[in-house]
């Protein structure tokens, strides 16, 4: 399984564009890349997943280069309430058999006014 | 309507009890899981069951014996419980074995062993 490394914080200020990355130098062919969102008292959210090149939805986007070594989630025009831990993971895909996701540190982002 | 809802959210026991935790998903998912966040917030996989059968048993005491009546229910029971049991309990699902998808969590249950 890949391990993946990410800031432990984070801090931005409301209205600005916040730019989180995780390495993953390990990652597996079969890998995807996720991210999860958990505010405090609460269970992670999946915010958006991945492959290799750009994916956007209406929460973020998430940026990946070619050689997938790492990748980065874009949150555009943060505010207060996306003050939260962020957590990149990798797993398998495609890997006809069950998958694990494994939960990091996290980067736990601080929004100010 | 929640998707995946444990009972009970708080739960505060004396050590050498035995509690259960229960977790139900209306999603139709197939594959639901256990997960553990200690005081450091590390969120660690305990275990994963996909349409009733266990596939994922990670290194727990086996004070922890999960149970899975049919593929939208996982409870969790724990027996004898110690301090270090301590802890958030978060259930999970998703759609697969490979959670291509995402997993949609719980709110957790805060276990206090005293």
């Amino acid at each position: 399984l890949a391990k993946t490394t990410q800031p432990i914080s984070m801090d931005s200020y409301e209205g600005q564009e916040v730019n989180i990355t995780c390495s993953h130098n390990n990652i597996a062919t079969n890998d995807y890349i996720t991210w999860y969102q958990q505010f405090p008292s609460q269970g992670p959210r999946f915010i958006i997943q991945g492959y290799k090149t750009k994916v956007t939805n209406e929460v973020a986007s998430l940026f990946i280069p070619a050689d997938r070594k790492s990748s980065t989630l874009s949150l555009p025009r943060v505010s207060l309430s996306d003050t939260a831990v962020y957590y990149c993971l990798v797993g398998g895909m495609f890997s006809g058999g069950y998958n694990k996701l494994i939960f990091g540190a996290g980067t736990r982002l601080a929004v100010h006014p | 309507d929640t998707a995946v809802s444990q009972t009970p959210k708080y739960l505060v026991t004396q050590m050498g009890n035995d509690k259960s935790i229960k977790c139900e998903q209306n999603l139709g998912h197939d594959t639901m899981y256990w997960y553990k966040q200690d005081s450091k917030k590390f969120l660690k996989i305990m275990f994963s069951y996909n349409n009733k059968e266990l596939i994922i048993n990670e290194t727990v005491p086996n004070r922890f014996s999960p149970k899975s009546p049919d593929k939208a229910h996982l409870n969790l029971h724990i027996n004898s419980l110690e301090l270090g049991d301590s802890a958030v309990y978060f259930c999970a699902s998703s759609l697969g074995l490979q959670g291509d998808y995402g997993y949609t969590f719980g709110s957790g249950t805060r276990l206090t062993v005293v």
